[in-house]
């Protein structure tokens, strides 16, 4: 089993360009979130999917940040326009739901964007 | 609202001394907490969850809903438990999992 797998590892962009992250997350699980993590700080969450409906967007800024689910599977966060300020590292993670023992997220290795 | 706080970025050790790495949060109901661990070069992964009661790599965390807190503990401390922690909620069964700042545990030899 790969587990949750993300691509790119990383990304470089020019500030104003659009960037596109992409996850496949556990054959299964029926959860998936999207998180950013700056540096020297915990995730912040900006979006989650109960199969292909977004669940939770509340801290999703979309004005230039969008994301899909399609099918229930895959998902890919986009950015555009992207700012200086988007550099961090963008985080997918699935899970199966809850279970008698709580829900279990399982984290893939992470999108590192920079932003020049 | 929601909120989980650890007010220690940096924890350092001697390896064989006791460890606790603190948790506390804000939340109305009876919540569902978590530790997630990142070691070195590796994923984030979940350590354990209170609603286990379970103790992984001799981690143990209680939950004191008094307190808000939902410490993480282990008495002797190994080099290898060197890494990143995040304390972890999730309010209701319906409800999104927010992390902490994290606490970056350096165990000295």
């Amino acid at each position: 089993e790969a587990g949750v797998v993300q691509s790119p590892r990383y990304k470089i962009i020019e500030k104003k360009q659009p960037v596109a992250f992409w996850c496949n997350p556990i054959s299964g699980h029926n959860t998936l979130y999207w998180y950013r993590q700056n540096l020297g700080q915990g995730p912040e969450l900006l979006i989650r999917y109960e199969n292909e409906e977004a669940v939770d967007d509340s801290q999703l800024p979309k004005d230039r940040f969008s994301a899909e689910r399609l099918k229930g599977v895959d998902s890919t966060l986009k950015i555009q326009p992207a700012e200086l300020g988007d550099s961090a590292v963008y985080l997918c993670a699935s899970s199966s739901g809850l279970t008698l023992s709580g829900e279990k997220l399982f984290f893939g290795s992470g999108t590192q964007l920079s932003v020049l | 609202a929601q909120r989980v706080t650890q007010p220690e970025k940096l924890l350092s050790v001697f390896k064989g001394a006791p460890v606790e790495l603190k948790c506390n949060y804000s939340y109305s109901g009876s919540p569902e907490l978590f530790w997630y661990v990142q070691y070195s070069r590796q994923r984030l992964q979940l350590l354990l969850r209170h609603i286990s009661r379970e103790s992984i790599k001799g981690f143990t965390a209680d939950l004191n809903k008094g307190e808000t807190s939902f410490h993480l503990k282990k008495p002797f401390a190994q080099e290898e438990d060197s890494a990143m922690y995040y304390c972890a909620l999730k309010g209701t069964s319906y409800d999104k999992v927010i992390f902490g700042p994290g606490t970056s545990l350096s165990v000295i030899p």
